[in-house]
């Protein structure tokens, strides 16, 4: 199993761009979300999924949208990226929720808004 | 408002020494807690998970106590190498039902040897 997988690794973007982070898992999981993870804040989510077709917003959800077509993939949308977007962003995955269920998260992706 | 905290940001111990990193949490009733270690450049990883009626957790040189009187956890790492030289995550769900896991900001732990 490859686990979480996200794409790309780095990212340079200039604010109003767009782009789309991926994010896909091979363990079957019901679960995914996305977090950002800043200096001095924390992990914070952002998205998340319970399953096919069905996703909410977490803490910080502005600016960024989500959709969930498949078990497997659960893309991250910025619309017009601005500078206070710069974070590294994770997501991660688990077999049905949060509560007793390991959150497996992938490497990451680093992206700057110029 | 809901808020979890640790303890330090940054913890320096000896080898051999036990590490105890706190997690201390005001307004969430959770029904489970869990440790993440993160090293740098990559992302978190899962340690441990105790429950709300567990008062205990151990796992190799790892000790999890939940004190939900307290609100607090700790996290143990007994025998410590530099090896355990990470930054170590607290996160809560926010009770029965919820699908939101909330972290605490980590403390980085340094072994010295």
């Amino acid at each position: 199993n490859a686990g979480v997988t996200q794409t790309p690794k780095f990212q340079v973007l200039k604010t109003g761009q767009s782009m789309t982070l991926q994010c896909a898992q091979d363990m079957n999981h019901e679960y995914m979300s996305w977090y950002r993870q800043d200096p001095g804040m924390g992990l914070r989510l952002i998205h998340y999924s319970v399953g096919a077709g069905i996703t909410d917003q977490g803490e910080v959800p502005n600016g960024y949208n989500v959709s969930r077509s498949t078990t497997e993939d659960f893309p991250l949308r910025l619309l017009s990226a601005a500078p206070s977007q710069t974070s590294v962003y994770f997501c991660a995955s688990s077999y049905s929720g949060v509560g007793t269920d390991t959150q497996y998260f992938g490497p990451g992706t680093r992206l700057t808004v110029l | 408002s809901q808020k979890i905290e640790q303890n330090s940001e940054a913890l320096n111990i000896q080898e051999g020494k036990t590490a105890t990193l706190t997690c201390n949490y005001t307004n969430y009733s959770p029904a489970y807690l869990q440790w993440y270690r993160q090293d740098p450049g990559r992302g978190p990883v899962f340690l441990l998970l105790i429950r709300e009626n567990e008062k205990e957790k151990r796992k190799e040189r790892l000790k999890v106590t939940f004190d939900t009187t307290l609100k607090q956890s700790l996290f143990h790492i007994t025998a410590s190498q530099p090896a355990d030289s990470a930054t170590y995550l607290c996160a809560l769900d926010s009770g029965a039902g919820s699908y939101q896991l909330t972290f605490g900001k980590g403390t980085k732990l340094s072994v010295i040897p």
